[in-house]
């Protein structure tokens, strides 16, 4: 039971545009979403988060979108930066244990 | 670096063999994880301690793995007669246990078993 999916897994883009990347959850006690950010052969680094009772939060360049009614999350960055190529992850709490979406490639080609 | 460290970063070991990691948290985290991850999935849940108590155990987490955290500080997760399938990445996580509670990773240890 994937109880948190991401159904893009590779998203590319020019550098300077906007990149959306999109995450389903099935579970409705979730109330806390995180996406993390992961290079080959490291850790994820955690990017940014939302309460389930907020459905925005800005920081810099990324702002996650939360819409409850449809059970989706979104991640913008812009602009988008080379640096920014790597795996995002979307993660999902209910109090304790994370559970992670599969991932999406992101590419930002110069 | 006052960062979640992990220990070692990478163990090739032979089938049949037990293996041993040890993760540092961020100091006065009390909350520590225990995450696996394989290759084109996103990290699986296997185990947490509140302090020195283990709390959650995933069913992921067979009789062969055992975790420890003595004294609510750093943690071990040994691996005992390990299989080619325990072949993944282990994650370390800690998190103050308060609020939103925001989760931070360690690199990571890759573990290959031939």
């Amino acid at each position: 039971d994937q109880q948190v999916k991401q159904n893009s897994p590779s998203l590319s883009v020019q550098e300077g545009r906007i990149s959306i990347l999109n995450c389903d959850y099935t579970n409705s006690m979730f109330d806390y979403f995180l996406w993390y950010k992961k290079y080959p052969a490291e850790g994820p680094t955690f990017l940014i988060s939302i309460s389930s009772i907020k459905d925005k939060n800005e920081d810099g360049r990324f702002t996650v979108f939360l819409n409850k009614s449809a059970k989706h999350l979104s991640l913008h960055i812009v602009p988008s930066q080379p640096g920014d190529s790597a795996v995002y992850f979307c993660a999902a709490t209910s109090g304790s244990r994370l559970t992670f979406g599969e991932g999406t490639q992101l590419t930002v080609n110069p | 670096d006052t960062g979640v460290s992990q220990d070692p970063r990478h163990k090739i070991t032979k089938r049949g063999q037990n293996v041993t990691f040890r993760c540092d948290p961020i100091s006065e985290h009390n909350r520590l994880y225990w995450y696996r991850q394989t290759l084109g999935q996103g990290p699986e849940f296997l185990t947490y301690f509140q302090n020195e108590a283990q709390l959650e155990k995933s069913r992921l987490l067979s009789d062969r793995f055992s975790a420890e955290r003595p004294k609510g500080s750093f943690s071990t997760l040994e691996i005992q007669r390990t299989e080619q399938g325990d072949s993944a990445m282990y994650l370390c996580a800690s998190s103050t246990g308060t609020g939103t509670d925001t989760q931070y990773f360690g690199p990571g240890t890759r573990l290959t078993v031939l």
